[in-house]
């Protein structure tokens, strides 16, 4: 779906390093999702966020922050970023205002914390 | 917590045979089951959904079953072909909270042509 994109798309870096992933999307939808997904894992949710200002925490949110800085807009930042949050992140939409559920992926982006 | 549990992990069938992948929930209060499918190096989209008033829901070779009673659900895929190859991944939502999601840890479905 390319109404909802994430850069960069893939990314490697170092233990320590402070690294910002995007997301943004053009589908007007109000809800937005970080999840990472690691093998054997499925994907667990990081944090979301049902409009600008309003942040909210997952499952998994330690060593995360977020910032939906416009609607169509929202970042993860991993502060200091170590090995085990190499993964693969997808940033998801959703639009509860049209009675809607489904959620629509971005393409994902692969994270190597070496 | 909340918790979805996912089985099999990885299942084999022959084109033609029939797939059936189970998940069960913890919280009673989920009320809505979305099933999503993932394409290798793809990201994952929705295939099927059910709410907590409806049983069973059917499109084309895909049905979805609910047991609310003893909190569970099924994935039916009759007539699989190479296509429906992927990983399947059930999810309940946390609560009445229908876009606040759990999700199972994935199935990985071979269809052998």
């Amino acid at each position: 779906d390319a109404d909802v994109t994430q850069t960069p798309r893939n990314r490697i870096t170092k233990t320590g390093k402070r690294i910002m992933l995007e997301c943004s999307q053009t589908k007007g939808h109000d809800r937005m999702y970080w999840y990472r997904q690691d093998p054997g894992l499925g994907l667990r949710l990081i944090y979301y966020s049902f409009d600008v200002k309003d942040i909210n925490k997952g499952e998994i949110s330690d060593g995360y922050s977020v910032s939906r800085q416009a609607q169509a807009k929202f970042s993860l930042s991993l502060e200091s970023a170590i090995p085990n949050q190499t993964a693969l992140y997808f940033c998801a939409t959703s639009d509860t205002r049209q009675g809607g559920e489904t959620q629509y992926f971005g393409p994902g982006t692969r994270l190597l914390v070496l | 917590g909340e918790n979805v549990e996912q089985h099999p992990s990885t299942l084999s069938v022959q084109e033609g045979d029939s797939a059936v992948i189970k998940c069960t929930y913890s919280d009673s209060a989920s009320n809505y089951f979305p099933w999503y499918k993932q394409e290798l190096g793809k990201r994952p989209q929705l295939i099927i959904d059910i709410r907590s008033n409806v049983g069973e829901k059917k499109d084309q070779r895909i049905a979805v079953t609910l047991n609310k009673t003893a909190k569970h659900f099924s994935l039916h895929i009759t007539e699989t072909q190479p296509e429906d190859s992927a990983v399947y991944f059930c999810a309940a939502s946390i609560g009445s909270a229908t876009n606040k999601l759990i999700f199972g840890t994935g199935t990985l479905l071979a269809v052998q042509p």
